[in-house]
């Protein structure tokens, strides 16, 4: 089975801020794997996701994210975060060609400062 | 709204009742999902469904657990004599699968369940 662990559980930035969460997985395959952000109030909305080929992958909003296969990783990045972008961030993993389940992290709160 | 919506927003009940949440998914989207939170945690899988058949259920949903969708249209999720550790957020989530890796979930604002 496999497990994803976001060591962050609360980061505090100001505006303008260059931005880097980290996404950690646990599994032996393939992998899909996403980050998914919930803004105040509101549902779980993808921002971006990986499935192969280029190993940096473009989001919405300026976002992107990184996928290193050596580090099991797939850290979230932006240059230069808004007060908008107060949210919270989880990152997913599901097994390529398999159960369709999304497996979490317990996410990070953003919160940036204006 | 054309999004994924659920029915009720907010459940309180007590202890030992039974408690029903519906989820009406995007209207051509032939996947669903439910997913539990709970404080503090992502989501974790409860089971899903292509059209009306329940494919795949998480060892995390007990034998109180119950998930229709008798048209492959809506679905219900039902819990049976509550208990306290049932408190969570239920989530349903819906997609298009055509078959390839490209499956994009959308999640609905989700049903927060109180049990006292």
């Amino acid at each position: 089975a496999q497990s994803v662990s976001q060591h962050n559980h609360h980061v505090i930035l100001s505006e303008a801020a260059s931005l880097e969460l980290g996404c950690n997985y646990s599994y032996g395959g393939t992998v899909n794997l996403f980050w998914y952000v919930q803004y105040p109030g509101q549902h779980l909305q993808l921002l971006l996701k990986y499935f192969s080929g280029d190993p940096l992958v473009k989001g919405i909003k300026g976002f992107e994210a990184e996928f290193i296969k050596s580090k099991f990783s797939f850290n979230l990045r932006k240059p230069s975060v808004q007060w908008s972008d107060t949210a919270e961030y989880f990152c997913a993993v599901n097994a390529q060609g398999s159960a369709r389940q999304l497996t979490f992290g317990s996410g990070t709160q953003l919160t940036v400062l204006p | 709204d054309t999004g994924v919506s659920q029915d009720p927003r907010h459940k309180i009940t007590k202890r030992g009742q039974n408690v029903t949440f519906r989820c009406d998914p995007i209207s051509e989207h032939n996947r669903l999902y439910w997913y539990r939170q709970t404080l503090g945690q992502g989501p974790e899988f409860l089971t899903y469904f292509q059209n009306e058949a329940q494919l795949e259920k998480s060892r995390l949903l007990s034998d109180r657990f119950s998930a229709e969708r008798p048209k492959g249209s809506f679905s219900t999720l039902e819990i049976q004599r509550t208990e306290q550790g049932d408190s969570a957020m239920y989530l349903c989530a819906s997609s298009l699968a055509n078959g390839g890796a490209d499956e994009k979930l959308f999640f609905g604002s989700g049903t927060q369940l109180s049990v006292l």
